[in-house]
């Protein structure tokens, strides 16, 4: 089974553009997280969905980000407009919440805003 | 608020050696602990877990020690190899949902 995917990769983006992340969970999972991490705050928890729904969106820094999961195996992050210190990496981690505490990881996507 | 803390951002060990990577949280309702791995340009993966009911949870060379009532657990990595070498993310959950890590410790097991 594939793992969680994501895209893009990297994303290089001038301050003011829209950016969106997207993230494909590994089928059968029902819980979805978006996280960001940074050399200062480490790994953070911005929003998680439970089957699609989001839960907690307390850890969203600002307005400008927004996340939707339109369906159990799609979700996007969007950050509009973007700023220089949006600049992190930023993780999809998907679970089967009802079996298991453990949380699968896609390969980050790397974004850089100049 | 950083509910969880790794206050060590690096640890340099000797191959064959114990590492032991600390972490320490605020919040009582934890009940479920993890350890994760995260080599460079890669996610973190799982290593080792632990419910609050226990205090010991051991896997190969890996161990998780929990102390509840100091708010503390370790990773215990014995003996170490150079493959070891990492960053190592503690989170603990409350809900088997909303998980929070520490901010890491990158781990360097020398040859």
């Amino acid at each position: 089974d594939a793992g969680v995917i994501q895209s893009p990769r990297h994303e290089v983006t001038e301050m003011g553009q829209e950016v969106t992340l997207r993230c494909k969970p590994i089928s059968g999972h029902n819980s979805l997280f978006w996280y960001r991490q940074t050399m200062m705050r480490g790994l953070e928890l911005l929003i998680y969905f439970n089957n699609n729904v989001p839960i907690d969106d307390s850890g969203m820094p600002e307005d400008r980000f927004s996340a939707k999961m339109p369906n159990a195996s799609f979700s996007t992050l969007k950050i509009q407009p973007s700023e220089p210190r949006d600049s992190a990496v930023y993780f999809c981690a998907s679970s089967r919440s009802s079996e298991s505490y453990e949380q699968y990881f896609g390969p980050g996507t790397r974004l850089t805003v100049t | 608020d950083q509910q969880v803390k790794q206050n060590s951002p690096s640890l340099s060990v000797q191959e064959g050696r114990i590492s032991i990577l600390n972490c320490d949280y605020t919040n009582s309702m934890f009940d479920y602990f993890l350890w994760y791995k995260k080599y460079p340009a890669e996610g973190p993966t799982f290593l080792i877990s632990i419910s609050s009911i226990k205090d010991k949870n051991e896997d190969g060379r890996f161990t998780v020690f929990l102390n509840k009532s100091a708010k503390h657990l370790s990773l215990h990595i014995v003996p170490s190899q150079p493959g070891d070498s990492a960053v190592y993310f503690c989170a603990a959950s409350y809900n088997n949902n909303d998980m929070r890590f520490g901010a890491g410790t990158r781990l360097t097991v020398k040859p």
